[in-house]
């Protein structure tokens, strides 16, 4: 079974800090993809990437940077922490070339910013 | 631009009871629709990915149809149970923009 992890179930930070959000998957995915959720608006693209060292911008990329040194491993950062970041964070993954290959997400992460 | 539609937003049904959850998109050039299921405060879980080419796909007491003419997808739940209670939500890629665009979700209930 594909395993896609995120670091921290819930996280609690200020305003302005510089944040962190990790995800790894475990099943040599090329595509990771980081979403945010929010009560009526769904789903919302921040960041993907198809290959280490590449990223694109999603739908909601203000404010938002990312980093992918390592194929497993995806970085979602926050350079200035504002509280209407405060969102569930979901990290992705799914196949490469295989455009038809399903997605598979994290279990989350609750981001708070006071 | 793609739009993914869900409806209704939420289901109260009773145990036992076969249900029909509704998608529906507004661009018929897709890759693929996938239908997840998310637990509250948990990511989602992949339940079923038709392809383009498909009309139906199914797994356990789930069967999901696609007709991409009309732009629309149904997850059908035979049997239901209270474990089925989730938000359950729709996704389709392609278009022109091939990224996996999500419907807002239909929240289910069901009761024992």
């Amino acid at each position: 079974d594909v395993k896609v992890t995120q670091s921290s179930r819930y996280l609690v930070k200020r305003t302005g800090e510089k944040v962190f959000l990790e995800c790894v998957q475990d099943m040599d995915h090329e595509n990771m993809f980081w979403y945010r959720q929010d009560p009526g608006l769904g789903l919302r693209l921040i960041y993907f990437s198809y290959d280490v060292k590449m990223k694109e911008k999603g739908d909601i990329p203000e404010g938002y940077s990312v980093s992918r040194e390592k194929k497993e491993r995806f970085s979602l950062i926050l350079e200035s922490a504002s509280t209407n970041q405060t969102s569930m964070y979901l990290c992705a993954s799914s196949w490469g070339q295989r455009y038809n290959s399903p997605l598979h997400f994290g279990n989350g992460t609750r981001l708070t910013v006071t | 631009k793609q739009e993914v539609t869900q409806i209704p937003a939420a289901l109260s049904v009773p145990e036992g009871e076969n249900l029909v959850l509704n998608c529906s998109f507004t661009d018929s050039a897709i890759y693929n629709l996938q239908w997840f299921r998310q637990d509250p405060g948990k990511g989602l879980t992949s339940l079923l990915l038709i392809q383009s080419s498909q009309r139906e796909q199914t797994s356990g007491r789930l069967n999901a149809s696609l007709d991409k003419s009309s732009g629309r997808s149904t997850l059908y739940i035979a049997a239901s149970q209270p474990g089925d209670s989730a938000t359950y939500l729709c996704a389709v890629r392609g278009g022109a923009t091939n990224k996996l665009i999500f419907g807002t979700g239909t929240l289910l209930a069901v009761q024992p």
